[in-house]
């Protein structure tokens, strides 16, 4: 089964600072890998994705994440933290193999301050 | 703005009472899911649509059931309410299949049971 794991309930940053947000998963196989990010009283929205290629993905609004196979992580990174960064940061992962859903770890607050 | 469309937004009601959930996807997306958010199980994905048909099921209740109609939007009945089916219910859409491609949120409809 496929599984995720967001150790961190609550990241706090300054405004400036470099930011990471850390995931790690399990699948049976090799894995699709997504960031999403929810914004209060909204959707989620997608942030970056892994599928192949390049161990570094970078994404939308300044992100970034790097596939690591052997450790089984995707932590989000951004150089350098805004105020609007935050939000509620969502990893995801689906196996590659087969028709299986995609599976999201419980979600991660960034909290930036200014 | 995803382009996924949710209604209702806000719900309220009563245990052992039946509510509709509506869904309508971006325009060309032919595939539906369901997931369920609440805050001791995370994201839950409850069940997938691809035109029309059933495609994957994960954690849904017997009590819930979903279709997705010829014009594909989607409605996902809950019956015999409990106070632990309050969430909020997320739709979303994507082109194909689960595939490599991400999905698209909408806003969600936040059902209360009292």
């Amino acid at each position: 089964a496929q599984s995720v794991a967001q150790p961190e309930d609550q990241v706090n940053v300054a405004e400036g600072n470099p930011l990471t947000v850390k995931c790690t998963y399990s699948v049976s196989g090799n894995p699709y890998l997504f960031w999403y990010v929810q914004y209060p009283n909204r959707g989620l929205q997608f942030l970056l994705k892994y599928i192949t290629g390049d161990n570094l993905v970078k994404g939308s609004y300044g992100f970034e994440a790097e596939f690591n196979k052997s450790q089984t992580s995707f932590h989000l990174k951004k150089p350098s933290a805004l105020v609007s960064d935050s939000a509620l940061y969502f990893c995801a992962v689906r196996d590659k193999a087969g028709n299986t859903p995609l599976v999201f770890g419980k979600g991660t607050r960034l909290s930036v301050i200014a | 703005d995803s382009g996924v469309t949710q209604t209702p937004k806000h719900l309220i009601t009563a245990t052992g009472q039946r509510v509709t959930l509506r869904c309508s996807p971006r325009s060309g997306d032919l595939s539906v899911y369901w997931y369920q958010q609440s805050l001791d199980q995370g994201l839950q994905f409850l069940i997938q649509y691809y035109n029309g048909e059933e495609r994957a099921k994960g954690n849904i209740l017997e009590r819930f059931s979903a279709q997705q109609f010829p014009d594909l939007h989607s409605e996902l009945n809950l019956s015999s309410l409990e106070l632990g089916d309050s969430a909020l219910y997320f739709c979303a859409s994507s082109v194909g299949d689960w595939g490599t491609g991400e999905l698209f949120f909408g806003e969600g409809s936040r059902l209360t049971v009292l």
